[in-house]
């Protein structure tokens, strides 16, 4: 079947560094997205990994792992307006048909 | 300003009572989808729309329907909306060139309460 396992919850301190993993099961798997969601908004784009390993934009990184069905996001220098949840969703392709499977989301406080 | 936008932004009905969530984006891009959001559970894909007239279910299509006449509208209908449909809605699209491949923009979301 499909599944993605993220953590419910996560605290961290401001300036501090977090990592929030996300793992997966898919049939066929074709790249994995994570996306930003303050509360009561939209989601909003952080980073896609397609091939194995780590990809840096400023104070966030995503790493990707295809053979361990496990991807992670580290977000660097916390700041207080990084308090939001973090999306993780899979790109699945069965023959000609792809869906995005979507992860419940980690909800990240930031404490000061 | 490139956007997706959603109206209404909050709706509270009564139910069997029909009713019509828009949705449009100003980005000229092929694929718009419909999500709904519930507590503790992913966002999950209603409908989604990969051009023109072209239309596909999603993981929970029941109780929904959707139309493409134009690319830039994308409507979301309760023809009956019931309490189990109450939730939070929001409406995304990107280049659909090849499927999935780009990030998705979002709209505003829709809080939708059916009494």
């Amino acid at each position: 079947g499909q599944n993605i396992d993220q953590p419910t919850e996560m605290t961290a301190t401001e300036g501090a560094i977090v990592q929030i993993n996300c793992t997966y099961q898919t049939s066929g798997f074709n790249g994995l997205f994570w996306y930003q969601q303050h509360a009561g908004e939209a989601p909003t784009f952080l980073s896609y990994n397609v091939l194995d390993g780590l990809e840096e934009k400023g104070r966030f990184s995503s790493f990707l792992s295809r053979s361990k069905g496990y991807s992670y996001l580290l977000l660097k220098e916390l700041q207080m307006k990084d308090s939001a949840s973090y999306l993780c969703a899979v790109r699945d392709q069965e023959d000609s048909n792809y869906q995005l499977i979507w992860g419940a989301g980690t909800k990240l406080i930031i404490k000061p | 300003e490139a956007q997706v936008t959603q109206n209404p932004r909050y709706l509270i009905t009564v139910t069997g009572k029909k009713l019509t969530v828009t949705c449009s984006q100003n980005m000229n891009h092929e694929y718009m989808s419909w999500y709904r959001q519930d507590p503790g559970l992913g966002l999950r894909q209603i409908y989604y729309s990969m051009n023109v007239e072209v239309t596909d279910k999603g993981d929970v299509p029941e109780g929904y329907k959707v139309s493409r006449k134009e690319k830039r509208n994308f409507p979301l209908i309760l023809e009956s909306p019931s309490p189990n449909q109450t939730s939070l809605y929001f409406c995304a699209s990107s280049l659909a060139e090849t499927p999935l491949i780009y990030e998705q923009y979002f709209g505003p979301g829709t809080r939708l309460t059916v009494t």
